[in-house]
């Protein structure tokens, strides 16, 4: 039983068009993200949602639209596509916990979204 | 302006010996730090963290070591095995104000173990 699951796993598409990428947590996890894993191979923070409300988002431009109908679900919608989008976009979620240094936040992934824009 | 790096990209080892895998990172508001491993076409997973109120943390095979004053932490697998071998990413938490949260990552190290 998949963690954290997104779909679709790939997804072709030409410029211009708008997509979106679904994401879903059966963890319970408070807070929810989209990172983007760009051609340099760097994993870069997009957003972040704890209990549906934004609380990081990146300098990411207005074309990149998440939604969190509940804390279960963050879907990334992306309009007018453009060729730079093309990447791998992973979501994640998370929950704080106490440990023996302080509060620990490990992120759970999914297994990623394959864009290619043509 | 990339506050996390992993400067070796790969890193190849025989199965059985060490593999140490490094990691510096410019911002003193970092205050936890992970490893992450990744296999293709797969998400990143959970390895091992440490807090920077910590100087080392052990998980079997798994340790990972923080030099502060350095801005430094490095993995270490001992002992290393085909299976290990994958993408290796280091992360650290950004404790400050509004970047409360935030997970910056390096940019991979890939290691190979040989049989």
């Amino acid at each position: 039983d998949t963690a954290v699951s997104q779909t679709p796993k790939y997804l072709v598409t030409q410029m211009g068009n708008d997509k979106s990428i679904k994401c879903e947590q059966n963890l319970g996890h408070d807070t929810m993200y989209w990172y983007k894993q760009d051609s340099k191979k760097f994993l870069k923070i997009m957003f972040s949602y704890n209990n549906k409300e934004l609380i990081i988002n990146e300098t990411v431009p207005n074309r990149f639209s998440p939604k969190s109908p509940d804390k279960a679900h963050l879907n990334l919608h992306i309009n007018s596509l453009e060729l730079g989008d093309s990447a791998v976009y992973f979501c994640a979620s998370s929950q704080e916990e106490w440990g023996t240094g302080g509060w620990d936040e490990k992120l759970f992934f999914g297994s990623g979204t394959q864009l290619s824009v043509l | 302006d990339q506050q996390v790096k992993q400067n070796s990209p790969s890193l190849s080892v025989q199965e059985g010996r060490i593999s140490i895998l490094n990691c510096d990172y410019t911002n003193s508001m970092f205050d936890y730090f992970l490893w992450y491993k990744k296999y293709p076409a797969e998400g990143p997973t959970f390895l091992i963290s440490i807090s920077s109120i910590k100087d080392k943390n052990e998980d079997g095979r798994f340790t990972v070591f923080l030099n502060k004053s350095a801005k430094h932490l490095s993995l270490h697998i001992v002992p290393s095995q085909p299976g290990d071998s994958a993408v290796y990413f280091c992360a650290a938490r950004d404790a400050g104000g509004t970047s409360y949260g935030k997970l910056t990552f390096g940019q991979g190290t890939i290691l190979t173990v040989h049989p």
